[in-house]
């Protein structure tokens, strides 16, 4: 099974700065990975696939890099309505998850 | 517009079996895989398995083998998640998401909260 760890757990940011996530994988993935971002009481939305390519309807603040086993999902301008947990998703195999990084309000 | 809906909230005895129905809508349903996975509460996602509607072959977690059975019907457009001995770690929200290419998951259900308990 390959194994997702992203970093941090939490990440702290004030509205309008920029964050960054990472996601590591056990072993190489390729560029099949994907990004989602949950808030309370909903579904997963997907943002991000193919490791950097935006989902349909997802804003440019959004983006995605890496290859291989380190992946980073940026956000460009934190808006109120980002504040969420963000999941990394590998698809090169058998679909695992990571753990989730939440990002909250500073 | 893509639309997954789920069946409600159960309430389920430790050794018993649960099954969560999910009717698509907005699209051609044999042209995508549909994807199960779950969320212990306060927990994060993990995926069950999978399964093809246009023949309905699966394929699923280890951790799920010989539990779980996905099944399909094409006349309603739903696929069906049968969990069985279910025990108290099986209490989550259960999603079912359609797979974009196969194993991106561009649409979800709204969850159906399945509770174990004595």
């Amino acid at each position: 099974e390959i194994v997702m760890t992203q970093s941090p757990d939490t990440l702290s940011v004030s509205p309008g700065e920029r964050a960054t996530l990472s996601c590591r994988a056990s072993q190489s993935v390729s560029s099949n990975l994907a990004w989602y971002q949950q808030k309370p009481g909903q579904a997963p939305r997907l943002l991000i696939y193919d490791a950097s390519t935006r989902a349909t309807g997802i804003p440019a603040r959004f983006s995605g890099s890496g290859s291989g086993t380190e992946f980073t999902l940026t956000i460009g301008s934190l808006q109120s309505e980002d504040f969420a947990v963000y999941y990394c998703q590998q698809c090169d195999n058998w679909p695992t998850f990571g753990q989730g990084t939440k990002v909250e309000i500073k | 517009q893509v639309q997954l809906v789920q069946s409600g909230a159960e309430v389920k005895k430790p050794g018993a079996s649960v099954k969560v129905s999910c009717t698509a809508s907005g699209y051609t349903f044999t042209s995508y895989y549909m994807h199960w996975v779950r969320q212990a509460p306060g927990q994060g996602l993990e995926w069950m398995g999978i399964i093809n509607p246009n023949g309905g072959s699966t394929s699923y977690a280890q951790q799920f083998l010989g539990r779980v059975t996905m099944t399909r019907d094409m006349s309603t457009s739903t696929v069906y998640m049968d969990l069985s001995s279910l025990r108290s770690e099986d209490t989550a929200v259960y999603y079912c998401a359609r797979g974009r290419s196969k194993w991106e998951l561009d649409y979800w259900g709204q969850g159906a909260l399945v509770t174990v308990s004595s």
